[in-house]
């Protein structure tokens, strides 16, 4: 099976900007969800949606926004860039039949914001 | 701000020594997870602990979760330069919703 994949690797903006993220889970699995990763920070959870739900949202403005579509794919949308947005954001998908959670991340996407 | 609080963020080691992180939770978890991260990888799921007091090895690593279902350990035993990385654990507080430590990256000096 095909790992978890991001579009693009790499995006560089500037302030003000907006920004869509891709991420195409694992086949079969229902359940994305999206991290942003900051060296300062960790892993902070930003959403997570399960047959084109959101079912969880974790501290975030609502300048970042997500969406899944039938097939499991999902986009992050992050409007009116700020500099502190630059991060790795990270999404992992998760089948709930292998057991509750068990996540598989991809390799994410680097945000630099100038 | 992180829900569940991971100590040490940093931890060198010379090769061969031991190494703890661990993980606390105000609230009951249903389960745990370990993660691990490369430089410049992504998270790579290593264990799930569902049970109070549950222990889970993996060769050289030891997995445990507390009675209460609020901590958790991971202990490495005789660690070598392959155990580099960041390890994160994940609580699960309900059925949908997990939060991330904030990781223990660890060097190990050969």
């Amino acid at each position: 099976k095909a790992g978890v994949t991001q579009t693009p690797r790499y995006l560089i903006k500037t302030r003000g900007q907006q920004v869509t993220l891709s991420c195409s889970p694992i086949s079969g699995h229902r359940s994305v969800s999206w991290y942003q990763q900051t060296p300062g920070q960790g892993l902070q959870f930003l959403f997570e949606y399960f047959s084109e739900t959101q079912r969880n949202k974790g501290n975030f403005p609502g300048r970042f926004s997500g969406r899944q579509f039938s097939n499991s794919r999902s986009e992050m949308n992050v409007s009116t860039l700020e500099l502190g947005d630059s991060a790795l954001y990270l999404c992992a998908s998760s089948s709930l039949a292998q057991g509750p959670y068990e996540q598989y991340f991809g390799p994410g996407t680097r945000l630099t914001v100038t | 701000g992180q829900q569940v609080m991971q100590i040490p963020q940093y931890q060198h080691v010379q090769e061969g020594e031991d190494f703890t992180t661990y993980c606390n939770s105000s609230t009951t978890l249903s389960n745990i997870q370990w993660y691990k991260q490369r430089p410049g990888g992504h998270p790579v799921f290593l264990i799930q602990l569902v049970k109070s007091g549950e222990v889970k090895k993996q060769k050289r690593l030891t997995f445990q979760f507390g009675e209460a279902k609020k901590n958790s350990s991971l202990h490495i035993t005789a660690t070598q330069t392959t155990d580099v990385g960041t390890y994160f654990c994940a609580g699960l507080r309900n059925n949908n919703d997990m939060r991330f430590g904030a990781g223990t990256r660890l060097t190990v000096k050969p």
